[in-house]
């Protein structure tokens, strides 16, 4: 079945980075792109943006653009988010999600990778 | 970008109502809205996709409606079980965009 698995919980100080993975199994990874979704504490869901996972592009949302990297490693079927610089903000559980405009293609979620930042 | 416009932020219902959640799009996405939803601690879960048509598992007493650039999801008999949150997205065009949320809650 299908299935993206994230990382584990991080827990970072302001000023470090870090990277969060979303490992996927059950279908041919690069036929369809992977998106990224932040979640705040007791906050709604924010689309981050998403790559492509054949050609490797990526496209960020505007509040994403600069320390938010989306990269891949298609060889293990693997979706990476990687922040550097961290601030109090990126305090948050990130998702990965299948989402495709395919009445016959299900959407998948990742369980979610929690990013705690403090001093 | 396209705005969702999520009402309302909180429902508190009881046990057997009939209940409904509206996202207003700024612009037109056609049918490319999705509901859906979410429990403490857990991924957002597919319940409408395409406006209007049920996810697989989801319980018939979920249905989704789409009036001109209005999206509604209506659940016509709540259980226990339905409270949680609710998001809207829309997967029209780049940047997609989620609702800001519905809380249902026990009235």
């Amino acid at each position: 079945q299908i299935q993206l698995v994230q990382s584990g919980p991080e827990l970072k100080k302001p000023g470090e980075s870090v990277k969060i993975s979303c490992k996927a199994s059950g279908y041919t990874f690069t036929d369809y792109a992977m998106h990224w979704v932040k979640q705040a504490p007791g906050k709604g869901l924010k689309w981050m943006g998403w790559i492509n996972t054949y050609t490797g592009k990526p496209t960020y949302a505007d509040d994403f653009k600069g320390r938010f990297v989306f990269s891949l490693e298609a060889s293990a079927s693997t979706a990476n988010l990687q922040i550097s610089n961290l601030k109090n903000e990126d305090t948050a559980t990130y998702f990965c999600a299948r989402l495709v405009n395919n009445p016959y293609v299900m959407d998948a979620w990742g369980q979610g990778a929690s990013v705690t930042v403090s001093s | 970008d396209i705005q969702m416009t999520q009402a309302p932020s909180s429902l508190p219902a009881s046990l057997g109502d009939r209940v409904t959640i509206t996202c207003r799009a700024s612009q037109d996405i056609g049918n490319y809205l999705r509901w859906f939803q979410q429990k403490p601690g857990k991924s957002p879960r597919l319940m409408i996709y395409g406006a209007t048509n049920l996810a697989a598992g989801v319980p018939s007493r979920f249905s989704g409606s789409r009036s001109g650039s209005d999206y509604s999801l209506t659940i016509s008999s709540l259980e226990s079980e339905d409270m949680a949150d609710y998001y809207c997205l829309q997967s029209k065009e780049s940047p997609f965009t989620f609702g800001s949320g519905t809380k249902l809650e026990i009235k």
